[in-house]
């Protein structure tokens, strides 16, 4: 079993509808970060949190550390938040600052 | 800043010659990671530096694998001999302790899309 489970693999919606992206993990943690990888290939980090809940325009994210998981949402989808979604924990051993990712989730919003 | 740089983009070459991929991290980010990604495995941790000490190289595939940081604004990643199962995008990313809201953010560069055939 990976450390760190995402759900839905691939999630269609279309423009405007609330998206939800869910990642759980097994391990204890001292950091979720959220990543944004665009059809071109750029990766970027849209948040890391080690409680409660971020947010950022249109995006939120919510940890619930007992429960080991995270939510992504997305209000007001659009066209441009077509991308891959990536969650990633950093471990609370030690200091390390290596991350470990789930596979992602591919989002496609149709117009 | 201009983020993380990384050079060559693309690299296509043959079996069992030497590639090497650069990386320049955001000047005065004191960590520096390398990463591949293959749809397969996903994205997966190769080596970290922290001021250019070699801190997890656990997710080396082999020897052929090696990483390099001579100085705060540079690092090196050599596969020597390559091989087919190398294809990958490698990227390499960098972060600080010290950004008030941002402590231990990864910043990635743009990657190198590497083909051996």
């Amino acid at each position: 079993k990976n450390e760190v489970e995402q759900s839905p693999q691939n999630l269609t919606a279309q423009e405007g509808e609330f998206i939800t992206i869910n990642c759980s993990y097994s391990v204890g943690i001292s950091a979720l970060h959220w990543l944004q990888q665009h059809p071109g290939g750029g990766i970027v980090s849209l948040f890391m949190l080690s409680s409660g809940k971020k947010k950022h325009g249109r995006l939120i994210a919510t940890i619930n550390i007992q429960e080991k998981h995270s939510s992504l949402h997305i209000t007001a989808s659009h066209p441009r938040d077509s991308a891959v979604y990536i969650c990633a924990v950093r471990s609370d051993g030690g200091g390390s600052e290596k991350l470990v990712f789930g596979k992602g989730t591919k989002l496609t919003v149709n117009p | 800043d201009a983020g993380v740089i990384q050079s060559p983009r693309h690299e296509v070459t043959e079996m069992g010659q030497e590639v090497t991929l650069r990386c320049k991290p955001i000047s005065g980010h004191n960590s520096l990671f390398w990463y591949r990604q293959t749809m397969m495995r996903g994205l997966e941790l190769l080596i970290y530096f922290n001021n250019n000490v070699p801190i997890d190289d656990s997710g080396m595939p082999e020897d052929r694998f090696s990483a390099k940081m001579p100085n705060a604004s540079f690092s090196t990643l050599k596969i020597q001999p390559s091989e087919p199962r190398d294809s990958a995008v490698y990227f390499c990313a960098s972060s600080t302790p010290g950004a008030r809201d941002h402590a231990y953010e990864q910043y990635f560069g743009p990657g190198t899309r590497l083909t051996v055939t």
